[in-house]
């Protein structure tokens, strides 16, 4: 039972350059969550889904996107990166309105 | 709007002292209240949470958090801390109809053998 993974651990990319962060969880979780952690801010919601096919913005949507085709499968996209998205990012996901796990992060460097 | 605060960016404490990290909030209607801890290059993990019932809640590693609905207070606490307890901890809040956890900023806790 691997909880919440994500992939990849680390990326660097370019301004304007897109890429996709995947979340996988295997606990049959209905809702599921992607969070950035910057330092002094806590964690923010970006965007989060409760079921597979719905998806819904959270406190900082702007210049992401989100799919949620496969109930397991939860994805973060940034078609065109910029340096305010160096971050972490956290995935989690929760039974219903249960805890939330989280995964191990993937740290995003914008140059 | 819900809304966590923990007023202390760093807590130290000596190896075997008390160890208290503040968190108080605000939220609509009745708290769901969390506590997750982070190691350095890790993901979050929980530590426990107040639903309903008794304020003192027993979680993972020794730790106990108070909740104190006067206050809107949800203190973590450790009798007795190890370094290996040195770490960033959140504590988080959501409304009782709401799905989206409201974090803290996180407060540093340093052990010192």
């Amino acid at each position: 039972n691997a909880g919440v993974t994500q992939t990849p651990k680390f990326r660097v990319l370019k301004t304007g350059q897109s890429m996709t962060l995947l979340c996988a969880q295997d606990m049959n979780h209905e809702y599921m969550y992607w969070y950035r952690q910057d330092p002094g801010m806590g964690l923010r919601l970006i965007h989060y889904s409760v079921g597979e096919g719905t998806t819904a913005k959270g406190e900082v949507p702007d210049g992401y996107n989100v799919s949620r085709l496969k109930k397991q499968n939860f994805l973060l996209g940034l078609e065109s990166a910029a340096p305010s998205q160096t971050s972490v990012y956290f995935c989690a996901s929760s039974w219903y309105q249960e805890t939330q796990y989280f995964g191990p992060g993937t740290r995003l460097l914008v140059l | 709007a819900q809304s966590v605060a923990q007023p202390e960016d760093q807590v130290n404490v000596a190896e075997g002292n008390p160890l208290t990290v503040k968190c108080t909030y605000s939220v609509s209607g009745n708290p769901y209240l969390f506590w997750y801890v982070q190691y350095p290059n890790r993901g979050l993990q929980f530590l426990l949470k107040y639903i309903t019932g008794d304020n003192l809640v027993k979680g993972s590693y020794g730790f106990e958090a108070e909740f104190n609905k006067s206050q809107t207070s949800f203190h973590l606490k450790k009798p007795s801390a190890l370094v290996s307890d040195s770490a960033l901890y959140f504590c988080a809040v959501r409304g009782f109809n709401d799905y989206k956890l409201s974090f803290g900023a996180g407060t540093t806790v340093t052990v010192r053998a």
